[in-house]
This record gives C-alpha cells, structure tokens and sequence, in this order.
C-alpha cells in the first residue's frame, strides 16, 4: 500500500505571497492532520480534517488555513507568506480520527524569501 | 495538554541494547504514549504505542511505569540506521475524538560502530 505522499517536496516563495501545500492519505485513511516543523518550535499541529471537516485546530494564525475532499486528499494554504513560515510542513494520515494511529508524508520544505 | 521530557542526547554502541526514556508526569487516563522517530528531516516515522501495559513489535519494546508518569523505549539490538531523533508522545483526545500528537523536542540518538 502506498504511504503518505506530499507535492510538492521543495518550494521557494517569497515574502507575501500565498502557497499551497497538498496532501494525499493513505487509501482507506479519512482523517489527515497537518503539522509544522521548525528549528527553534519543533513539530507543532495545525489543523486535523476528518470527513471534509476540520475537527481540531493548533495556535496558528488565520494566515493558516486547510481543507479536505471527498476522496480525503488534503490541502493546507498559508496567505501573506512571512520569512518565519519556513519550515518543513508534514501531513499524516489514519483511517479514522480518535484512537488511531497517524502516519507520516516525507513533507513539503518551503523556503520564504 | 500533557507534555513529555526526554533527555536531549544519548549514545548507545551497535549491538547493544538503546534503552530511551521519557517522562510523562501529566498525563491522564485515556492518553496514549506514542513514538516516532525521525530520520534527517524526513516524516516521522512509527514506532510504537501504548496505553498502560508493555508493548512490543518487531521494532521495539515500550515498558510504562504502573503509575503511566514515564515510559522507557527499547532498541533491543541496535544499527546505525537507528541513528535519529526519537519522540516521546502523548496524544491528546480532543472534543468528538479529534486527535493530535503532542510532540517534544525529543532525543538525538546515535548509534556508535
């Protein structure tokens, strides 16, 4: 079965501009959660999505925000990119939200220049 | 949320047993200990869960303490590709059984030849 996949693996944006970031589960898996991960922070949560909803929601600002589809794939967008959102941002997937395990994409690495 | 304290570093000789630990002092009832480890800023990878008993796959064995305030992972023979950061985690249940990983700043495992 294929893993986590995340597009696109490297991106270089600049100071106010907006990105998109996609995320693609595990087949079968319904629930997908974003998490940022920076030298000076750690990995941190952004938002779970489960069924087209999100369910749960990390101390981010607006500027952070995501959706889900009908086939579970993910998107996470950030507007008015600032040097500080670069990072490595990392989904995981599992199959149902609550007790269940999450598996991880290899991330996405954006830059902000 | 309930937070987890690792030591930052650790060193362990090839084919010796790496024995991690990890306090969770807060940690309430229905919180699971999760661990992953993460390899050069890849996605986290799986290891390993528990509730209140031991716990053991094919990757390792997770021995929790009776009272559940620290946990001990165990590497049984370990390679240099065990080499990484490992995370100690307590995953948090939110409201509708929305979930998310709680992570630390984990320990930096090396595996010595």
């Amino acid at each position: 079965k294929a893993g986590v996949t995340q597009t696109p693996r490297y991106l270089i944006k600049t100071r106010g501009q907006q990105v998109t970031l996609s995320c693609s589960p595990i087949s079968g898996h319904r629930s997908v959660s974003w998490y940022q991960q920076t030298p000076g922070q750690g990995l941190q949560f952004l938002f779970e999505y489960f069924s087209e909803t999100q369910r749960n929601k990390g101390n981010f600002p607006g500027r952070f925000s995501g959706r889900q589809f009908s086939n579970s794939r993910s998107e996470m967008n950030v507007s008015t990119l600032e040097l500080g959102d670069s990072a490595l941002y990392l989904c995981a997937s599992s199959t149902r939200e609550g007790l269940e395990t999450q598996y991880f994409g290899p991330g996405t690495r954006l830059l902000v220049l | 949320d309930a937070k987890t304290t690792q030591p930052p570093s650790m060193d362990c000789a090839e084919g010796r047993a790496a024995n991690l630990p990890c306090n969770h002092s807060t940690i309430s009832g229905n919180e699971y200990v999760y661990w992953y480890r993460q390899i050069h800023s890849q996605g986290p990878q799986y290891i390993i869960h528990g509730l209140k008993n031991n716990e053991t796959n094919e990757m390792a064995s997770l021995i929790i303490t009776e009272d559940r305030k620290s946990s001990t992972l165990i590497l049984p023979h370990a390679t240099l590709r065990d080499t990484a950061v490992y995370y100690c985690i307590v995953r948090v249940t939110a409201r509708q059984g929305a979930q998310k990983l709680v992570f630390g700043q984990g320990t930096r495992l090396t595996i010595n030849p």
